[in-house]
C-alpha cells in the first residue's frame, strides 16, 4: 500500500463548477500538507501549504485537512479552463526529516 | 526572480554515456533535492542535501551521483546512462527540510537510447 493515494483521473468538469480533489494517507506522523499544480512540461507550482488539521483559503482555492480520517482535499471554486492541469498532493512529517511524500497526481480538465 | 533553474531542458543520450544535470537556486535555501517523475509513479526522491558539503541518498539513488560545493548549486550526475533512466528530472529547494514547502524547477526531460 502506498503511503499516499491519489486518484489519477482524468476529472472533466464544465467551466464554473466546484472541483474537489482528494488524497488519503497512511502515516499518522504527517503534519505538513501541500498542494501543487503542474502544467504540461512544467515543474510543480506550490498552491497551498497547511499545517495540521483545519481549512485554509486563498482566493478560489480551499485546502482542507482531516488528520483523524487521514484525508486531505483541495476545492477549486468557479473553475476556469486555465485550471486544467495535474494536481499533486504532498506531505511531510516535519523539521529534521527530508521525507516529502507525493501523490501521483490527478489530471483535471475544465471545459469551456 | 529566477527561483530554481535547471539546465538543460531536454537531452538525448546513448546508453553508457555520462552527463550532468545542472540545478541552481537564488533563494539561499539550505535544502535541495532531486526527483524523477515517471508516469504512474509520482515524484521519487533520488538524492538530497541539507547544506554545502552534506548529501544523502533518497528512494532511488542507484546510477546517480551528487555533490554540493555551494549553497546555490546542486548538480546531478548520471555515471553510465541506462534506458531505465529515461525520465523527467526535477530539482527542488526549501529553507528547512520537512516543515517548509519545496519550490521546483521546470525540469529536464532526458531520453536514453
Amino acid at each position: 500500500q502506498k503511503e499516499v493515494e491519489q486518484d489519477p483521473g482524468p476529472l472533466s468538469v464544465p467551466e464554473g463548477a466546484i472541483v474537489s480533489l482528494n488524497c488519503t494517507y497512511s502515516n499518522s506522523a504527517f503534519q505538513y500538507f501541500m498542494w501543487y499544480r503542474q502544467y504540461s512540461r512544467k515543474g510543480p507550482e506550490l498552491l497551498m501549504y497547511t499545517y495540521s488539521s483545519g481549512n485554509k483559503e486563498d482566493g478560489r482555492f480551499t485546502a482542507q485537512v482531516d488528520k483523524s480520517s487521514k484525508y486531505i482535499s483541495l476545492f477549486i471554486r468557479d473553475s476556469q479552463p486555465s485550471d486544467s492541469a495535474t494536481y499533486l498532493c504532498a506531505m511531510s512529517e516535519g523539521s529534521g526529516t527530508y521525507k516529502y511524500i507525493f501523490g501521483t497526481g490527478t489530471r483535471l480538465k475544465v471545459l469551456a | 526572480n529566477a527561483g530554481v533553474t535547471q539546465t538543460p531542458k531536454f537531452q538525448v543520450l546513448k546508453t553508457g554515456q555520462s552527463m550532468t544535470l545542472q540545478c541552481a537556486q537564488d533563494m539561499n535555501h539550505e535544502y535541495m533535492s532531486w526527483y524523477r517523475q515517471d508516469p504512474g509513479m509520482g515524484l521519487r526522491l533520488i538524492h538530497y542535501s541539507v547544506g554545502a558539503g552534506i548529501t544523502d541518498q533518497g528512494e532511488v539513488p542507484n546510477g546517480y551521483n551528487v555533490s554540493r560545493s555551494t549553497t546555490e548549486d546542486f548538480p546531478l550526475r548520471l555515471l553510465s546512462a541506462a534506458p531505465s533512466q529515461t525520465s523527467v528530472y526535477f530539482c527542488a529547494s526549501s529553507y528547512v527540510s520537512g516543515d517548509q514547502p519545496q519550490h521546483f524547477g521546470d525540469g529536464t526531460r532526458l531520453s536514453i537510447l
